[in-house]
């Protein structure tokens, strides 16, 4: 079935420095989203991607549907103490509409 | 309003218990999901709603029940539940089921004993 392969599966960094982490899959995707979900919250909606080769930004967060549509990464630029949480990424199931393929998820924590 | 409100925020039952687990939106979604989600794991789909009608029910066992009385609620019902259903309950909803930018609630954190 589809997978989505995403690392690392957490990061220990230094507040002001950039992060990256990103998605994989054997399976092609038409859409990638990236959410966030803090401690004790449902996962928030950061970034959709619907075009292959799209690079998106949101404030100091940006995201790019890879060209082979079997990949997409995320950047948090100058990370800050609140950017802590777990990271997911997400695609649509390619025949049942409506169901999310999510990664492992990536957690990050900012020392600040 | 923007928002999935869940209710309650947490629960503790028995594994003889029957309670109910609520979801209300006013945004105008026809899509309405159940997910479940372990400790520093993904949600995992349970069951999907498309303008009212179970369209996903992912082979979640019958001690959960979805119910969908409007467009704008979603109930879960539980019942003789084991302690490894303890996890997040989370509600979300999309415009509809093709839309996956999901807006999620808060969840319903539940400890089954």
């Amino acid at each position: 079935g589809q997978q989505l392969n995403q690392s690392p599966q957490s990061m220990f960094i230094q507040e002001g420095e950039d992060v990256s982490m990103n998605c994989t899959s054997s399976s092609i995707f038409n859409t990638w989203l990236w959410y966030k979900q803090e401690p004790g919250e449902g996962p928030v909606l950061l970034i959709a991607l619907y075009k292959a080769g799209e690079l998106t930004s949101n404030g100091r967060l940006t995201a790019q549907f890879g060209i082979t549509r079997k990949d997409s990464f995320l950047n948090i630029s100058a990370s800050i103490p609140s950017d802590v949480g777990i990271y997911f990424c997400a695609g649509p199931h390619y025949n049942q509409g409506g169901k999310l393929i999510f990664g492992q998820g990536t957690e990050l924590s900012v020392k600040p | 309003d923007t928002e999935v409100t869940q209710t309650p925020k947490h629960l503790v039952m028995g594994m003889t218990n029957k309670k109910s687990l609520k979801c209300e939106q006013h945004m105008g979604h026809r899509a309405m999901y159940w997910y479940k989600q372990k400790a520093k794991k993904p949600p995992e789909l349970m069951f999907v709603y498309s303008y009212e009608k179970l369209s996903i029910n992912e082979s979640v066992p019958s001690r959960f029940s979805p119910e969908c009385p409007n467009s704008s609620l979603l109930n879960l019902h539980l019942h003789a539940l084991q302690p490894e259903d303890s996890a997040l309950y989370l509600c979300a909803s999309s415009q509809d089921a093709g839309n996956y930018g999901y807006t999620f609630g808060s969840g319903t954190r539940l400890t089954v004993v």
